[in-house]
């Protein structure tokens, strides 16, 4: 397996223009996560999901960020009306369960870098 | 509230010496977990070692040491003979409720590392 990958890596958009990113997990991973990172900032969490279920959103996940994954695999975040202030860095990762039933690292992809004109 | 703090925005240190990265985290919880992520200039956030609230001994991973002081919520990490390709920011990471639901992690403002040759 050759890790958690995303595309596109770089995308630069209109403001008020829709934006779709896709993200594929290390395959038997039953947990993806989606966060962002603006300049010079730690990454901040979005949403995740078990499987299929979306089980936790942010507070920053506003009504224009959507997130899906239908079959348990890849996943893709969609920004609708983007705006100057989305322009950021989109992190996707994923993990699994231990044998012991706790949750261990969270191995990333490459990220998204979206920049919004 | 969960919060991670890295005081140190930069950090110098001469090529093939010890260096340690500060962090200190706060959390009401009694299981967690500790991470810490590397990211060099191209973007990817790397996995470098992790602790457990519950275990013991402090986590070593080749050159990476993870410095865990319980009682002062400090999870330093060190990185002994510093080589160039050090070079990069470091991020301390929690994650809480390690055997329940949830997972995501919270991230501090991380530190820049420069190794001088």
């Amino acid at each position: 397996d050759t890790g958690v990958s995303q595309d596109p890596r770089h995308k630069i958009t209109k403001r008020g223009q829709n934006v779709t990113f896709r993200c594929d997990p290390i395959s038997e991973h039953n947990r993806l996560y989606w966060y962002r990172q603006t300049l010079g900032q730690g990454p901040e969490f979005l949403t995740y999901f078990q499987n299929e279920a979306q089980l936790e959103k942010s507070r920053l996940l506003s009504d224009r960020f959507s997130a899906e994954r239908p079959k348990g695999s890849f996943s893709t975040l969609e920004i609708q009306r983007t705006e100057q202030g989305d322009s950021a860095m989109y992190l996707c990762a994923s993990s699994s369960r231990t044998g012991g039933g706790d949750l261990r690292e969270q191995y990333f992809g490459p990220g998204t870098r979206l920049t919004v004109t | 509230a969960q919060k991670i703090t890295q005081t140190q925005p930069g950090m110098f240190v001469q090529e093939k010496e010890a260096v340690t990265l500060d962090c200190t985290y706060d959390t009401s919880d009694q299981s967690y977990g500790l991470f810490w992520y590397k990211q060099p200039s191209s973007g990817e956030m790397i996995f470098l070692i992790y602790q457990g609230s519950y275990d013991e001994q402090n986590a070593t991973e080749g050159r990476y040491s993870l410095n865990f002081q319980k009682a002062r919520k400090s999870a330093n990490l060190v990185i002994s003979a510093s080589q160039l390709g050090d070079s990069a920011m470091y991020f301390c990471a929690m994650r809480e409720a390690l055997y329940n639901q949830g997972g995501k992690l919270i991230f501090g403002q991380g530190t820049e590392l420069s190794v001088k040759p």
